[in-house]
């Protein structure tokens, strides 16, 4: 069946760098827009960042850019997230999931809403 | 940056009873907005997207409504099930921002 399955997360100091994984199956992985969206304790959801079917293509948001680096291996069904420079208010469970939509027009990317989401990997970040 | 804000933050309500939730985007965003189900420990569930198409599988009690800045989420019959927080989210624009959330829960 359709799934994302997350893993690397863990406990680590502030300062430090951590690098979260998220396998796909059951689809084609390698023709999708993908997210990563985080949660700390008690809050809401943040998205956190998107990249092209192709690697090509990445956007984040302003709180992580310069930090976190999304990437993948379209060999592996593997999507990746390497987050350097932690911060304690990085704390929260990260999701991958699937955009729903996405697709591209010459050299525009164009990305929707999420339609599958894996269980999350969570990260602690505290000394 | 769109913000979305969504109200209220917690309701409750009785199973039958209508329940309804509000979402306001800071700009316009046409009908760029879907509507996710999480509950406890667990991933969010998306429900409705292009602010009322229904997505497979998704009980027909939930439905969504409105365009441009002013978004109603719906539960037409509340059941024990429906017992989740529910976020809105807007996909007009990067970066892709999500309103607080609802928390439902039974009287």
């Amino acid at each position: 069946q359709v799934q994302l399955v997350e893993s690397g997360g863990g406990v680590v100091q502030p300062g430090r760098s951590l690098r979260l994984s998220c396998g796909a199956s059951g689809f084609t992985f390698n023709t999708c827009g993908i997210h990563w969206v985080r949660q700390a304790p008690g809050k809401g959801l943040e998205w956190v960042a998107v990249i092209s079917h192709d690697g090509r293509n990445k956007n984040y948001a302003d709180s992580v850019k310069g930090r976190f680096t999304i990437s993948r291996d379209n060999s592996k069904n593997t999507l990746y997230l390497q987050m350097n420079s932690l911060r304690p208010e990085d704390t929260a469970v990260y999701y991958c999931a699937r955009d729903a939509r996405y697709y591209t027009s010459g050299w525009n990317y164009h990305y929707y809403y999420m339609d599958v989401w894996g269980k999350g990997t969570t990260v602690t970040v505290s000394s | 940056d769109i913000q979305m804000t969504q109200s209220p933050s917690s309701l409750s309500a009785s199973v039958g009873d209508r329940v309804t939730i509000t979402c306001q985007a800071s700009q316009d965003i046409s009908n760029y907005l879907s509507w996710y189900q999480q509950k406890p420990g667990k991933a969010p569930k998306l429900l409705i997207y292009d602010a009322s198409n229904l997505e497979t599988g998704v009980p027909s009690r939930f439905s969504g409504s409105g365009s441009g800045t002013d978004f109603t989420f719906t539960i037409s019959s509340l059941q024990p099930e429906d017992i989740a927080t529910y976020y809105c989210q807007q996909y007009d624009n990067l970066p892709l921002t999500f309103g607080g959330g609802t928390k439902v829960e039974i009287k």
